[in-house]
């Protein structure tokens, strides 16, 4: 069965700072992974789609890596935003297209 | 164009009280899913449908719970007999293709029930 797992639950850095969200996932027969950004209230939002056959994707200053063989994921958010407050979650794509989600981390950036 | 809707965005219901819950995909996209957010936790999936065949139903936690989506579009997700225990938020997210996992999925802002 596949479980996903995120590190650290919780994280609070300074405005400015590069970061690193970690996702490790026990199945590494997986078609794709998605990286989501969650408001308090709100629904997700998609922010990085990695196909099974690449290594990372980048958008503006995000970008995510992908090491199936590790069962690894990393999200660097570079020079953090107050903005960039919110829960992040990573999830994986099994068989018949539902996703696999990790519990969060929880990301506090202090102006 | 439009995103995924939900309705209602918040629903407060009695034990016992029966519940419907809607969710309208980006137009055109073949498949759709639920999901269920406890306070804390990342969601988990429920149900998915492509166009209105219901494939997998294996994460439903009871046979309080049944979805449909006569028409291949508009979804509806019931809770009978409400509990407790079903308080969380409900996702849906539709997709453009279907199977595989290949494809990203959009998700709505959700309902968030309660259940006193």
């Amino acid at each position: 069965k596949q479980e996903v797992t995120q590190i650290p639950a919780a994280l609070s850095v300074p405005e400015g700072e590069n970061l690193v969200l970690n996702c490790s996932f026990t199945d590494s027969a997986i078609y794709n992974l998605q990286w989501f950004r969650q408001d308090p209230g709100k629904g997700l939002t998609s922010l990085l789609l990695i196909q099974s056959s690449q290594r990372e994707q980048t958008s503006g200053r995000l970008n995510a890596s992908l090491d199936k063989s590790s069962g690894r994921s990393t999200l660097y958010i570079a020079a953090s935003q107050p903005g960039d407050s919110a829960t992040y979650l990573c999830a994986v794509f099994s068989t018949g297209g539902k996703l696999i989600f990790g519990q969060g981390t929880e990301l506090s950036v202090k102006p | 164009g439009a995103g995924v809707s939900q309705s209602p965005r918040y629903k407060v219901a009695k034990r016992g009280q029966d519940v419907a819950l809607r969710c309208d995909p980006i137009s055109g996209h073949v498949s759709l899913f639920w999901y269920q957010q406890a306070l804390g936790q990342g969601p988990e999936f429920l149900t998915y449908f492509q166009n209105e065949a219901q494939l997998d139903k294996s994460g439903l936690p009871s046979d309080r719970f049944f979805a449909e989506r006569p028409e291949g579009s508009v979804s509806t997700l019931k809770i009978q007999r409400t509990q407790q225990e079903d308080s969380a938020v409900y996702l849906c997210a539709s997709s453009l293709f279907d199977l595989a996992g290949s494809y990203e999925q959009y998700f709505g802002p959700g309902t968030r029930l309660t259940v006193t």
